[in-house]
């Protein structure tokens, strides 16, 4: 069974430009999250899907950050215009239900997509 | 305002002995918790977990003690092997928050041969 991909491994960018994060998920799996760690600090939450629909998106820092789960199966998070604080590496992770108390149901994590912009 | 703290950025320890990570939080909220462990340029792999209602979880070599008078967690890992240098991560979540895993700043485990 594949596991949480995420492309592309490494983006450098120049500040001001597009750029775009994709995340497959493992089939299957109905709960999507984002997470960003930056400069070797905590991960941090960015947002949670349920399929296609935004569960949870308390974490996203600002609206120059774009998530979106078309169809419920891959995500994508576009960050337009990028800024140099947004270098971090970002993760995404998947589970088939919630991480929740009453299950030991654990979040699947891709490798994650480290994002450098200079 | 971090809640989960993880105050040791880096441990270092000799082959065959005790691993002991630490891990802080402050929200009285959180109701589980979990340990994820990382390789580099690898996705954090979940390692173990505890419920707010137990004190103690046991797998293999692994082993999480819970503290909720403290508000502290640690992972021991006995005995510790080369393999396990890797970061380790605490999370916490509560129990409404499905997935939002509130994560510490990690922990550098490096184990010696």
């Amino acid at each position: 069974e594949a596991g949480v991909t995420q492309f592309p491994s490494h983006s450098v960018i120049e500040k001001g430009q597009t750029v775009t994060l994709r995340c497959d998920p493992i089939s299957g799996h109905d709960n999507l999250y984002w997470y960003r760690r930056v400069m070797g600090k905590e991960i941090k939450f960015l947002l949670h899907f349920v399929k296609e629909s935004k569960q949870d998106e308390s974490g996203m820092p600002n609206n120059r950050f774009l998530a979106e789960r078309t169809g419920g199966t891959y995500s994508t998070l576009k960050v337009q215009p990028a800024e140099l604080e947004d270098s971090g590496v970002y993760f995404c992770a998947s589970s088939q239900d919630p991480v929740e108390t009453a299950f030991n149901t654990e979040a699947f994590f891709g490798q994650g997509t480290r994002l450098t912009v200079v | 305002d971090q809640q989960v703290k993880q105050n040791s950025p880096s441990l270092s320890v000799q082959e065959g002995r005790i691993s002991i990570l630490n891990c802080d939080y402050t929200n009285s909220m959180f109701d589980y918790f979990l340990w994820y462990k990382k390789y580099p340029a690898e996705g954090p792999t979940f390692l173990i977990s505890i419920s707010s209602i137990k004190d103690k979880n046991e797998d293999g070599r692994f082993t999480v003690f819970l503290n909720k008078s403290a508000k502290h967690l640690s992972l021991h890992i006995v005995p510790s092997q080369p393999g396990d240098s890797a970061v380790y991560f605490c999370a916490a979540i509560r129990g409404t928050s499905y997935g939002k895993l509130t994560f510490g700043q990690g922990t550098i485990l490096t184990v010696h041969p």
